[in-house]
């Protein structure tokens, strides 16, 4: 079936430590993006990554299509990163995103 | 660019009203794509529209749950006769196609007391 996978969970960090987020996703899933949803609630799109590495400041993205996985990281984590991160994908007809069921990143200070 | 605009931000309604959430996209943004998320939980797609059709509504419950995106105005998602579990977090999400990134709104709260 259609799945979108992270792990793990939940994150507890202290401010300044590197993480890395994994996303697995089925065949029928491509298209992978990543989001934040701070703790008031707001998505922010952080990437659009069908395939390959992206950076934007801290962070950056690799996606393995054919090894089905992609990978979020955060490096010198601050308080601000706090909050979930969902990987998603397209699935089923176009432009219907899965989701994940989001890694919850705290960062203390 | 005024981004996704999701209007109210929170909406409170007693059980058996309607709400109506509303939401303008990214200029140049033709497709539009409502989600619910349920507490502490993940989205869940509910339906996907380019201006005067509905192109899937698979996530759509069956009953109650309406959506539209006329040639004129903001797209509309209408919850009949709302009850307790139709509280979420309606998030509305904008593309310039059908297979790019995603930009979303801030959300509609809807609390049914």
């Amino acid at each position: 079936g259609i799945q979108v996978e992270q792990s793990p969970p939940d994150l507890i960090l202290q401010e300044g430590a590197n993480s890395t987020l994994r996303c697995n996703f089925s065949d029928s899933v491509n298209n992978l993006q990543w989001f934040h949803q701070n703790p008031w609630g707001q998505l922010i799109n952080l990437f659009y990554i069908p395939s390959g590495t992206k950076q934007n400041g801290r962070l950056s993205a690799t996606t393995v299509a054919t090894e089905r996985y992609s990978l979020l990281y955060i490096s010198s984590s601050q308080t601000t990163d706090s909050g979930v991160y969902f990987c998603a994908g397209y699935g089923g007809s176009q432009g219907n995103l899965i989701f994940g069921k989001g890694t919850k990143l705290s960062v203390k200070p | 660019n005024a981004g996704v605009m999701q209007n109210p931000r929170h909406l409170v309604r007693r059980r058996g009203q309607e709400a109506r959430l509303r939401c303008s996209p990214m200029k140049g943004h033709s497709h539009v794509y409502w989600y619910r998320q349920l507490p502490e939980e993940g989205l869940k797609f509910m339906v996907y529209l380019q201006k005067e059709n509905i192109i899937d509504e698979s996530g759509m419950p069956k009953e109650r749950f309406s959506a539209e995106f006329p040639k004129e105005g903001p797209s509309i998602l209408r919850i009949q006769q709302v009850v307790r579990g139709d509280s979420a977090a309606y998030f509305c999400a904008s593309s310039p196609s059908g297979a790019s990134g995603y930009t979303f709104g801030s959300g509609t709260r809807l609390t049914v007391v």
